[in-house]
C-alpha cells in the first residue's frame, strides 16, 4: 500500500519568514515518484515538482526548494521569504509503479498555509 | 500553453438528478484522470483512461461511469445524485507521470 503523510494540518507564518512543509511517504515500489501541488483559494490543482525516486538531487526554483531523502522517505518543501501570494495548501502526493502500471496520484492530507503581512 | 478544460466550472443539482461532466485534456497527452475532492480533503482518485480504455479504477460509485471518446475527451457521468456527491471534480491529463490539473467543476446537489 502507498501512503503519503504530511504531519503539518495548519502553519501560519509572518511574510518574509521561511518556512518548510514536511512530506513523508511509504511504497514498497523501488521506482516511483513524487509531487508536490499547491491548492490556492481559487481552488485549482497546480504542479510545482515531480521528482523520480532514482534522482535524489534537491531541486531549487526561485524562492521554492525541495530536499528528497529516501533514507528517511522524505520529501521535504521549502519557501523561502514567503508572501501572502503563498498561502495556499499544499498537497504532497505519489505515483508507484505496481504491475499493472497504475498512475493514480495517492495524495497527503494537505497543509494549509497561510502567510500574513 | 494549452491547459486541462472542464466544463461546466459550476453545477447545482437536486437529489436524485443526473450529471455530466466533460474534460478536454492538454493535447498529445495520452492519459486523463478523474478525482474528486470534498470539502476540507485531499483528491480521491476514480478512474483513469489511457489511450481511449479504462487503465484504472479507484472508489468510484457505481452510480457513477465515465468513459474517454475518440477525440480523447472524456465524460464523468454522475447518476442518482445524492447530498454526499457534492464536491469539486478535477480531471488531470498526463504524460509520463506529470498530471496537470483542470480547474474542477464544483458540483453542488441540493
Amino acid at each position: 500500500a502507498q501512503k503519503v503523510t504530511q504531519a503539518q494540518t495548519e502553519i501560519s507564518v509572518v511574510e518574509k519568514e521561511d518556512v518548510t512543509l514536511d512530506c513523508v511517504y511509504e511504497t514498497r515500489d523501488t521506482t516511483y515518484y513524487l509531487f508536490w501541488y499547491k491548492q490556492p483559494p481559487s481552488g485549482e490543482l497546480v504542479f510545482l515538482i515531480r521528482r523520480n525516486s532514482f534522482d535524489e538531487q534537491n531541486e531549487i526554483s526561485g524562492r521554492y526548494s525541495w530536499n528528497f531523502q529516501k533514507s528517511t522517505s522524505s520529501f521535504n518543501f521549502t519557501i523561502t521569504a514567503s508572501q501572502v501570494v503563498d498561502s495556499a495548501v499544499y498537497f504532497c502526493a505519489l505515483i508507484g509503479t505496481p504491475q499493472g502500471g497504475s498512475e493514480k496520484l495517492v495524495f497527503g492530507k494537505g497543509t494549509k498555509l497561510t502567510v500574513n503581512p | 500553453a494549452a491547459g486541462v478544460i472542464q466544463s461546466p466550472r459550476h453545477l447545482i443539482k437536486e437529489k436524485r438528478e443526473t450529471a455530466t461532466l466533460k474534460c478536454y485534456p492538454i493535447p498529445r497527452h495520452d492519459t486523463v484522470y478523474w478525482y474528486q475532492q470534498g470539502p476540507g480533503q485531499d483528491p480521491q482518485f476514480l478512474i483513469s483512461f489511457y489511450e481511449k480504455m479504462q487503465s484504472d479504477k479507484g472508489s468510484i460509485p457505481d452510480r457513477f461511469s465515465a468513459q474517454q471518446f475518440s477525440d480523447y475527451h472524456s465524460e464523468l457521468n454522475m447518476s442518482s445524485l445524492e447530498l454526499g456527491d457534492s464536491a469539486l471534480y478535477f480531471c488531470a491529463s498526463s504524460y509520463f507521470y506529470e498530471q496537470y490539473f483542470g480547474p474542477g467543476t464544483r458540483l453542488t446537489v441540493t
